[in-house]
């Protein structure tokens, strides 16, 4: 069974750009989260979506949002970036929600200049 | 303040020596799992352990969970360099569903 997929693997912007990362979870899994990971924070929860609606958030400003859509595959957006949002972007999914097990995708790494 | 205190940092040791990485929470988790990280790449899940008590082993690593599930350990014996990355604890709260609060991590270097 194919893995947690993820595109772009890296990505450049510029400050004030906005940008849209895509996570294809795992055949069948229905909940994807989102994590941001730098070196000073650590990886921090970003939200959760299940069944399209986003069930969790995490403590980010309003410029970082997502969706999912029918099959499960799931986006997030930042708007307006700022230097700080450069960072690992991971994807995790799970079957179900609770005590399922996440797996995460080899994420994305964003560079803002 | 990191809701899960993970420890040591850095950890740089020789080939064939033991080690123990720890996890310490002040509050109680459903379940907990650890995973390895390797450089520009996502974590991959070593274990999930939910009850307390719990021990698990995969093959020189043994995973332990708390009696009062606010705590975990990771024991690697004879270490090789293969072992070397990044372990990474990650705590689900109760109701916390897939919102997993992580450690901040544990670098490990093991030098032939």
């Amino acid at each position: 069974k194919a893995g947690v997929t993820q595109t772009p693997r890296y990505l450049i912007k510029t400050r004030g750009q906005q940008v849209t990362l895509s996570c294809s979870p795992i055949s069948g899994h229905r909940s994807v989260s989102w994590y941001q990971q730098t070196p000073g924070q650590g990886l921090q929860f970003l939200f959760e979506y299940f069944s399209e609606t986003q069930r969790n958030k995490g403590n980010f400003p309003g410029r970082f949002s997502g969706r999912q859509f029918s099959n499960s595959r799931s986006e997030m957006n930042v708007s307006t970036l700022e230097l700080g949002d450069s960072a690992l972007y991971l994807c995790a999914s799970s079957y179900v929600r609770g005590k399922d097990t996440q797996y995460f995708g080899p994420g994305t790494r964003l560079t803002v200049l | 303040t990191q809701l899960l205190e993970q420890s040591p940092q850095f950890l740089s040791i020789q080939e064939g020596e033991n080690l123990t990485v720890y996890c310490n929470s002040s509050s109680v988790f459903s379940s907990l799992q650890w995973y390895r990280q390797e450089p520009g790449e996502g974590p991959v899940l070593l274990v999930t352990v939910v009850t307390g008590g719990e021990v698990k082993k995969l093959k020189r690593l043994t995973f332990q969970f708390g009696d009062a599930r606010k705590d975990s350990s990771l024991h690697i014996t004879a270490a090789q360099p293969g072992d070397t990355g990044l372990y990474l604890c990650a705590g689900s709260l109760s109701g916390g569903y897939n919102k997993l609060i992580f450690g901040a991590g544990t670098r490990l270097a093991v030098h032939p």
